[in-house]
Order: C-alpha cells, then structure tokens, then sequence
C-alpha cells in the first residue's frame, strides 16, 4: 500500500514553454503533498506543501508564479513549470501524507531537463 | 530552527564490512526519525523510522538505527555490507507541530569495495 506515482518519469521541453508533473496516490487519499527539487548530489529542496482544496504554501525564494501547484482532488496533485529555462532543469519529487501521519510516501521523481 | 546535521558526505566500506552512517538533528521536542536510501536517478525508498518506544529500530535490507535523545542521533548501522547498498543515505527529521513535514540531511553517499 501507499505507492504514489509521478508522470511524466522525464521530460524534455524547451526554454520558456511550460510543462506539468503530476504526482498521484494510488491506494490512499492524500491530504497533504509536497513537492521537492533535487540537484545533482544534493539533498531534496521542499519547495510547498499543497492540501487539497486550498491554495499551497510555498518555502522561502521559491516564486509561486513560476511553479504552479494544484491540488484539486485526494489523489492527485500537479507542478507546473511555466516559461521554463534551462536553470529549472533539476529532478522533481513529489511525496503524500495523510492528516495525522508523519510518514511521507514518495514518488519515483521526475527529471526536467530545460533546452 | 530545526536541522539536520549528516557529517560524512561520502563513505566507502569493503563488501562485508560493518556500516554506520551518522545523523544529528536539533529540535527542542522527540521528533520523528527516518532513514531513506536513493539510487540514482530513483525517488526515496524509506529503510526505517521511529516515533516513539523501543529507540532500536529495525528497517528493510537489515538496516537498523538506534535513536539516542542525550546525543540528539539517529544513526544507522548494518552489520554487513552487500555492493548493492552503494546508494545515496538520507536522514530526515519530523516535527509534531506540522504532520507529514520533513527536514532533510544533505545526504551520505555509500561507495562500496569489492
């Protein structure tokens, strides 16, 4: 049980058009969903919380108007990168938790790679 | 505020050889302790945890951590090392004020001998 997906697995797109992740819980309902950004041999960058229904929380020096997240039902959350540039290229990760737990499950991440 | 200290940015151990990986966190209440591993290229797969009770804790993979308060450590040990633990170690800390949030280590990276 709690196995989250994330689609596409990667992607390529090129400067300044826009690309969507989604991330999704298969077997539970998700209230929380957080989206991180990984680069090369660093740690993983929380960059918001999102519940569903509600607008998401951003972390400091992450422009909210730059990555959209949307978190319109229990199982399914979406990043998306507008006017994307090669500096975004990074891997994304999205994780879920459910109201009261501790515990995030992890999706697999997706790999943006800016052109 | 809280962190997450990971000392050791790279290890390398001998096939076989005993492993400990170190995790150090400041919070002022018990957080919540977890160990995930990474591969390349893969999201995290959580090894193990600890909220509360028995502060030696068994994981996958035969991954174990024990949680000592005075120390403010979490570390993980395995008694013996396989060429497919080569991977990338993170320690994350959650708090009891935001359910679900977590605060990550910059990550160990484990070389493994043959």
């Amino acid at each position: 049980g709690a196995v989250v997906s994330q689609h596409p697995s990667w992607v390529i797109c090129k400067s300044g058009t826009s690309v969507k992740i989604e991330c999704r819980s298969l077997d539970f309902q998700a209230t929380t969903m957080f989206w991180y950004r990984q680069f090369p041999k660093q740690s993983l960058m929380l960059m918001a919380t999102s519940n569903e229904g509600s607008k998401a929380t951003y972390e400091q020096g992450v422009e909210k108007d730059k990555f959209l997240i949307n978190h319109a039902s229990l199982t399914l959350s979406t990043l998306t990168v507008t006017s994307a540039h090669p500096e975004d290229s990074s891997f994304y990760i999205c994780s879920a938790t459910v109201t009261g737990e501790h515990e995030q499950y992890f999706g697999p991440g997706t790999r943006l790679t800016v052109t | 505020a809280q962190s997450v200290t990971q000392p050791d940015i790279h290890i390398t151990v001998s096939e076989g050889a005993s492993l400990e990986l170190r995790c150090n966190y400041s919070y002022g209440a018990t957080p919540y302790l977890f160990w995930y591993v990474q591969s390349p290229g893969q999201g995290l797969q959580l090894l193990l945890k600890y909220f509360s009770g028995d502060t030696l804790v068994q994981g996958i993979k035969g991954f174990e951590a024990e949680f000592k308060r005075s120390q403010s450590s979490f570390n993980l040990r395995k008694p013996s090392v396989h060429w497919s633990d080569a991977a990338e170690y993170f320690c994350a800390v959650g708090f009891n004020t935001n359910a679900g949030k977590s605060t990550f280590g910059d990550g160990t990276t484990l070389t493994v001998k043959p």
